[in-house]
């Protein structure tokens, strides 16, 4: 059964600091993975998308990873703004079919 | 290009009226997605369009909800007799055929509260 499984839950970090979401995934045949970011109330938004060679993929202050062979991405902010307190979704797609697996996201809360 | 519209943005009803929600995709994309979100989860699909066809349906899209997309163009998504549990938010999607898989963009969803 395809499924990506997100950790942390949830996370609370200081402004300022760095942090990494996980992304674990079992979706095969794979195509792509996507992060995406949700504000509270609002629709998902792309932040990046990660191909089966791509090993590291950089949006201004986010990166995220990707090991095909252990089937993980990660998701690393660098100094973290109060405005990246959200829901961060890791996007699972399949080769083929094109379906899409969702993970139940990661929620970032940003402290002053 | 505006992005994908949903509206109503909000709609609070009492349990057993219907609601209807409408979603405007990107205007060259022929493919068009509901999906329904809950607190602290991922979004579930419920269904998929490409042009006028409605090519899948999750097994979650009872008999009490209806999705269409009569002109390959916008789409509207009811629920009949609403309940308590249909309280979520419903997100509409589009994609263009051809593009990069998975691709989707998404509208900035219809939060259904039953009361």
């Amino acid at each position: 059964k395809n499924q990506v499984e997100q950790s942390p839950q949830s996370l609370i970090i200081l402004e300022g600091k760095n942090c990494t979401l996980q992304c674990n995934y079992t979706v095969s045949p794979f195509s792509n993975l996507r992060w995406y970011k949700q504000d509270t109330g609002r629709g998902p938004v792309s932040l990046t998308i990660m191909t089966f060679s791509e090993n590291t993929k950089s949006n201004g202050r986010y990166t995220a990873t990707l090991d095909a062979d252990t089937k993980q991405s990660s998701l690393h902010i660098t100094a973290s703004q109060l405005s990246d307190s959200a829901s961060y979704i890791c996007v699972v797609i399949n080769f083929g079919n094109e379906k899409l697996t969702f993970g139940t996201g990661t929620r970032l809360t940003i402290i002053p | 290009d505006t992005g994908v519209s949903q509206n109503p943005r909000h709609k609070i009803t009492k349990r057993g009226q219907n609601v209807t929600f409408r979603c405007d995709p990107i205007s060259e994309h022929n493919r068009l997605y509901w999906y329904r979100q809950t607190l602290g989860q991922g979004p579930e699909f419920l269904t998929y369009f490409q042009n006028e066809a409605q090519l899948e349906k999750s097994r979650l899209l009872s008999d009490r909800f209806s999705a269409e997309r009569p002109k390959g163009s916008f789409s509207t998504l009811e629920i009949q007799r609403t309940e308590q549990g249909d309280s979520a938010m419903y997100l509409c999607a589009s994609s263009l055929e051809g593009g990069i898989a998975g691709e989707l963009f998404f509208g900035e969803g219809s939060r259904l509260t039953v009361l």
